[in-house]
């Protein structure tokens, strides 16, 4: 079945630790986003691409970056985790026509220490 | 700007009876309205959506919502609820001009009791 998948579920990292989240899909969607989603909240937008188009949301902190090397794959970098950032990251892609709904990964759980 | 408002933090209803999560929207143009359903420890899931034509929308597992232009509400519904519906319900709004960027609302959890 066609799918985005998130690995990995679960990353313990350490305060100020980089880590990388990465995300695929086998939908062929052009679109792909990153939320950030804490304590069953709203989704925050990081990111989206269009195909390599990227746009980054006004508030996305400069310790989060994205990069989307082909279709299929996109990465979340997160440079130097605070506490703060400990929460949900979700990826989602969606089709060039018919609306843009979106469809989610399972998720990856962040947890800084 | 866009924006979507869900004014109930939690719903509850018991098992075979309707349920309707609310959810009102502003936003410039014509809208794309959608439903997604989470469950715990997992991403979103897509209900249904409206984009134009007939104002009652169906989607995945009964669900259905309806849109209303001059109230500017796309509520949620379903004739009769299972205890496995009890999960977290996002409404969502996107412009038909504004692109790719998505507009969710705060969330509603529904509780559906046996």
């Amino acid at each position: 079945d066609a799918m985005v998948i998130q690995n990995p579920r679960y990353q313990v990292t350490q305060f100020g630790k980089p880590v990388t989240l990465s995300c695929s899909q086998t939908l062929n969607h052009n679109v792909m986003y990153w939320y950030q989603q804490k304590s069953s909240q709203a989704p925050k937008l990081l990111f989206h691409y269009y195909d390599k188009d990227f746009n980054n949301e006004a508030d996305t902190p400069d310790n989060f970056q994205s990069r989307r090397p082909n279709t299929s794959f996109c990465f979340l970098d997160i440079r130097s985790p605070g506490l703060g950032d400990a929460a949900m990251y979700l990826c989602a892609t969606s089709p060039m026509t018919g609306g843009y709904e979106q469809y989610f990964g399972p998720g990856t759980r962040l947890t800084v220490t | 700007a866009q924006s979507v408002a869900q004014p109930e933090d939690q719903v509850n209803v018991a098992e075979g009876n309707p349920l309707t999560v609310k959810c009102t929207y502003s936003v410039s143009g014509n809208p794309y309205l959608f439903w997604y359903v989470q469950y715990p420890n997992r991403g979103l899931q897509f209900l249904l959506k409206y984009i134009t034509g007939d104002n009652l929308v169906k989607g995945s597992y009964g669900f259905e919502a309806e849109f209303n232009k001059s109230q500017t509400s796309f509520h949620l519904k379903k004739p009769s609820a299972l205890v496995s519906d009890s999960a977290l319900y996002f409404c969502a709004v996107s412009g038909n001009t504004g692109g790719f960027k998505t507009i969710f609302g705060a969330g509603t959890r529904l509780f559906v009791k046996a």
